[in-house]
């Protein structure tokens, strides 16, 4: 059973374009979060999805972020417009349901903004 | 809104060295406790959680928690630690208001000389 998968591991962007960071739950599992960890800093909740569904959405930034989780297909963590600030690791983890509090973690994609 | 700290950023050890990391956490409800570990390059692992029950929690790999819940806290022990044990180590809180989502520490590095 593959562990959380999330690709690139490493993604270089100029400022300006847009950025797409895909994850691959656990097989079984249908719930998503993202966490970002900025330089020297713990990881900060972005969002939780469910299949099809954004459940909580708190921690992202208002503007040039999005997320989704379609029915078929990796989680879609999606930056427009980078600006250097948003240079950090996402990290994305995945549960099986809203019941089981441990989550599972991927490898995290390191994004630097050029 | 619940907010975790790790008093040490940066910890430094040799082998066969004990090992206390601290954790505090605010929040008055009821909470789970968990201590991750990243090792270079790698993703987040589990090392222990306390969800209830008998408040010194055993993990993996030699390590223990205790959670005492006059202090909010929940430090990390290890009796000895090894070179291996090189890693970041997070502490993270889900409250009972918050679904799965987790806040995290800072985080501590830890060195171990070998």
């Amino acid at each position: 059973n593959a562990g959380v998968m999330q690709n690139p591991r490493h993604l270089v962007r100029r400022r300006g374009q847009e950025a797409r960071l895909r994850c691959s739950p656990m097989k079984g599992h249908s719930h998503v979060y993202w966490y970002r960890q900025l330089p020297e800093e713990g990881l900060k909740f972005m969002v939780y999805l469910q299949k099809e569904n954004i459940i909580d959405e708190s921690g992202m930034p208002k503007e040039r972020f999005s997320a989704e989780f379609p029915k078929e297909g990796p989680s879609i963590l999606r930056i427009q417009q980078v600006v250097r600030g948003d240079s950090a690791a996402y990290f994305c983890a995945s549960s099986p349901d809203l019941f089981t509090t441990e989550a599972f973690f991927g490898q995290g994609t390191r994004l630097t903004v050029v | 809104a619940q907010s975790v700290s790790q008093h040490n950023h940066h910890v430094i050890l040799s082998e066969a060295a004990s090992l206390e990391l601290g954790c505090n956490y605010s929040y008055g409800g009821t909470v789970n406790l968990f201590w991750y570990v990243q090792y270079p390059g790698q993703h987040l692992q589990l090392l222990l959680k306390y969800f209830s029950g008998d408040p010194l929690v055993k993990g993996i790999k030699g390590f223990e928690a205790e959670f005492i819940k006059s202090k909010f806290s929940f430090n990390l022990r290890k009796p000895s630690v090894q070179w291996s044990d090189t890693a970041e180590y997070f502490c993270a809180v889900n409250a009972d208001n918050a679904g799965n989502m987790l806040t995290f520490g800072g985080g501590t590095r830890l060195m171990v000389k070998p």
